[in-house]
């Protein structure tokens, strides 16, 4: 069965500092990922996808994800984090029409 | 375009009670799945609908069943809540069942409560 595994369950950084969050899916065939990010009680907002093709993908708010298929992985990475960003970040795979999600890692933001 | 709308937004009840949930989907979107989010926990696929029929279902029991309808909206019944349920339920819509890796929309969200 698909799972994905988010390793880091909750991660500080400072701001301005750079941000690598981990995500590792277990699927044989090619993947369909995503990147969440969900701020407190609320819904969950599209950051990124990789469907095929490039496998460096930009989104929105300045992140990037890299898909590795050797590694099983698809961080997620963003260059200078800002207090903002702070959230709960969930990594998904999608590829039989509904998403599996890992448990999210928590990103705090400290000034 | 007002998105993925649920309602309400928090409700309150109690063990052996019954609970509808509803959400309308975004503009365009034919598809809606719900999923259980328990406190810091990932959310958990619970069913999904198209052409007003459950095509997929998570491991989720009987207690929970759900209806599309003509609209393309939904809702999501829970009969005899267990404490257990207690949850934040997300309404999600997507353009076209089966399309793998289809982005998916996501409402705010129902958070339940049983006391």
């Amino acid at each position: 069965a698909q799972s994905v595994t988010q390793p880091d369950i909750h991660i500080t950084v400072s701001e301005g500092a750079s941000l690598e969050l981990r995500c590792n899916y277990s699927y044989g065939a090619t993947p369909y990922l995503f990147w969440y990010v969900q701020s407190p009680g609320q819904g969950l907002q599209l950051l990124l996808k990789y469907f095929s093709g490039d496998t460096l993908v930009q989104g929105i708010k300045g992140f990037e994800a890299e898909f590795k298929r050797s590694q099983s992985s698809f961080n997620l990475r963003k260059p200078s984090v800002h207090w903002s960003d702070a959230a709960e970040y969930f990594c998904a795979e999608g590829s039989q029409g509904n998403l599996i999600f890992g448990k999210g890692t928590k990103l705090s933001v400290k000034p | 375009d007002a998105g993925v709308t649920q309602s309400p937004t928090h409700l309150i009840k109690t063990r052996g009670q019954q609970v509808t949930l509803r959400c309308s989907p975004k503009s365009g979107h034919d598809t809606v799945s719900w999923y259980q989010q328990a406190l810091g926990q990932g959310p958990q696929f619970i069913f999904q609908y198209y052409e007003e029929e459950e095509r997929q279902r998570g491991n989720f029991p009987d207690r929970f069943s759900g209806h599309q309808f003509p609209n393309y909206s939904s809702e999501l019944n829970v009969n005899a809540l267990l404490l257990g349920d207690s949850a934040l339920y997300l309404c999600a819509s997507a353009r076209k069942q089966g399309f793998r890796g289809t982005e998916a929309f996501f409402g705010q969200g129902t958070r339940l409560t049983v006391v």
